[in-house]
């Protein structure tokens, strides 16, 4: 089945520092969607990217859509430390990322500490 | 609105007992998700519906497992016979049938304990 790799799987940094993290698969996706997850909660909806090559910002948040279709990046700005947690990326599965919406596929997430 | 809820938010019950979770959606959503949480993982897909239609169900969902939605709104998922290996974070999202219903939005989760 497709699977999604996050990369680096934790991160700890300083408050005020930038944030990258990015997500690929081994086959097409038609959308991708970034969550952020707090300990013992539902993953909450960051952002939604639709179309290759888009860049989209929510916030201090920005997300982009690779142009190969297989990958996507976040990034965080000005970190605070409300930003801990548990991000991650996701897309809908079928055989092209297209015929089915009715699942999605995660990755394994990526763990962001924020020191004060 | 309220968002997605679920009841209750955890559960602890002897293995081999029934378990049944409950989930509203958003009211004006007509897919609703279940999907299955372990620590250090990412949500894995159980099963979906679209108004009270079951679509779809994973592989992970064993012969004790079933889900209704009876009347198209809320839904129930019931585990039977419960095992350790059941301990986990069961997650109900929903979405709007429409251009962009990948955009599943989750409740907070029933957190399960098997013991």
């Amino acid at each position: 089945g497709q699977q999604l790799n996050q990369s680096p799987q934790s991160m700890f940094i300083q408050e005020g520092e930038d944030v990258s993290m990015n997500c690929t698969s081994s086959s097409i996706f038609n959308t991708w969607l970034w969550y952020k997850q707090d300990p013992g909660e539902g993953p909450v909806l960051l952002i939604a990217l639709y179309k290759a090559g888009e860049l989209t910002s929510n916030g201090r948040l920005t997300a982009q859509f690779g142009i190969t279709r297989k990958d996507s990046f976040l990034n965080i700005s000005a970190s605070i430390p409300s930003d801990v947690g548990i991000y991650f990326c996701a897309g809908p599965s079928g055989v092209d990322g297209g015929t089915s919406y009715g699942k999605l596929t995660f990755g394994q997430g990526t763990i962001l500490t924020v020191h004060p | 609105d309220t968002g997605v809820s679920q009841n209750p938010r955890h559960k602890i019950t002897k293995r081999g007992q029934n378990v049944t979770f409950r989930c509203d959606p958003i009211s004006e959503h007509n897919r609703l998700y279940w999907y299955r949480q372990t620590l250090g993982q990412g949500p894995e897909f159980l099963t979906y519906f679209q108004n009270e239609a079951q679509l779809e169900k994973s592989r992970l969902l064993s012969d004790r497992f079933s889900a209704e939605r009876p009347k198209g709104s809320f839904s129930t998922l019931e585990i039977q016979r419960t095992e350790q290996g059941d301990s986990a974070m069961y997650l109900c999202a929903s979405s709007l049938r429409a251009a962009r219903l990948s955009e599943q939005y989750f409740g907070p989760g029933t957190r399960l304990t098997v013991t």
